[in-house]
This record gives structure tokens, sequence and C-alpha cells, in this order.
């Protein structure tokens, strides 16, 4: 099973600020890699898919990088809709895993 | 575009089964494929099988294999996922999630609402 550790587990940053959120594959997933976002209550929603296509909808602050092991996604500018935990997900090997999570705190 | 509604709320005992429906519309339900993934109470997410329904060919985590079935009905748009011998520690919200171009690649972008199954004594 191939193992996801995000880092870090949590940011605390302010509105405008720049998020970089790290994913790394314990065994290579070429570009198989998602990320989602989920706030409290909700079903996670996908913001990333393919290492660094946006899925449709999402803002061009979102932006996914990466292939292989060794994934970010990062977040130009903070917005106040955007403090909420952030789950990458790689679908290249079976079974599919999910990382533990990040979330992003408002300082 | 692919809608997924899940059943409703379940309280079970100890030991017992649940079967948590996924109804899709609006998408080309035959075409697509169907993941289950669940969260515990404060947890993250656990990715527990899928099925392509136009196949019938289910796959699950080895975590639950001999105690999970996903299932779909072509005739009704509806997938379903089984569990058995319940545990304490299944308690969590049960999701069935979808790409709605129906291209396993453009991942998970449709999800039902969620279902939360209990398992207490």
């Amino acid at each position: 099973e191939i193992v996801l550790t995000q880092s870090p587990g949590t940011l605390s940053l302010s509105p405008g600020e720049r998020a970089t959120l790290s994913c790394r594959a314990s065994q290579g997933v070429s570009t198989y890699l998602a990320w989602y976002q989920q706030k409290p209550g909700q079903a996670p929603r996908l913001l990333i898919y393919g290492a660094s296509s946006r899925a449709t909808g999402i803002p061009d602050r979102f932006s996914g990088s990466g292939s292989g092991t060794d994934f970010t996604l990062t977040i130009s500018r903070l917005e106040p809709e955007d403090f909420a935990v952030y789950f990458c997900q790689q679908y290249g090997g079976s079974p599919v895993t999910f990382g533990q999570g990040t979330k992003v705190e408002m300082k | 575009q692919v809608h997924l509604v899940q059943s409703g709320a379940e309280v079970k005992k100890p030991g017992s089964s649940v079967k948590v429906s996924c109804k899709a519309s609006g998408g080309t339900f035959n075409s697509t494929t169907i993941t289950w993934v669940r969260q515990a109470p404060g947890q993250g997410l656990e990715w527990m099988g899928r099925i392509i329904p136009i196949l019938d060919e289910a796959s699950s985590a080895q975590k639950f294999q001999g105690r999970v079935m996903i299932t779909a009905d072509k005739s009704t748009n509806t997938a379903y996922m089984e569990l058995s011998s319940l545990r304490f520690e299944d308690t969590a919200v049960y999701y069935c999630a979808s790409p709605s171009d129906g291209v396993f690649y453009h991942g998970l972008d449709v999800w039902g609402q969620g279902t939360t199954v209990t398992v207490s004594s």
C-alpha cells in the first residue's frame, strides 16, 4: 500500500498569505495525485487532479505541482473561505490511499 | 451533470450489517465508476472500494475484504455498499463519489451527501 505523508499537520496563516502544502508518497505514483478541500460537515471538494490540473470551477489561486513521489499544493493568496482541511489522494497504485490531511487555520 | 444521493443515517448493533445506497442522476451511470470512502469522527478519509457498473467489476481495500460488498443496479442507477460484522470502529460517515465525466484520471468531483453509520450497543 502506498503511504501518503502530508506536511505540515497544521498551517497557521493570515488571509492574503501564501500557503504551501506538501504530500510525499512512499512509492512513485506518476501524476495520479489529487487534492481535496474539506470543511466541517461537508463532503470533500476536488481541487486538483493529475497533480496539476484544476478541477472545474476551482479558482486559479489554487495550483498543484509535482510528479513521482513529491507533490505540492499552493494557494497563492488565502481567502477567508480557504481555511479548511486539505487531503491528497493517490490513484496510481492499488489500493487508492489518502494522506492524513493538513489543516489550514487562521492565525 | 451527475448528482449522487445517498440513503439516510443508520444505527446498528455490533455484529450486524449495514447497506448504504447511492443513487445517480443526470449523468451516464453505466460509463463511470462509483467509489466508496469513509471518514470516522475527527479522522481522515479512507478508500473502501469502487465499482464499474457497466462491467459489474468491483474491487475493495484489503482491509475490508470479506466484510464489504459493493454492487450496482444498472436498472435504477444505484450503487450499494454493504458492510458486515460491524464493529464500533466502523462508526463513520460513508460517502460515494464519482468523476462527473466518467474518466477515472480526472478525480472524484461529484460526491454524495454522506451517510452516517453509528455502531452502538
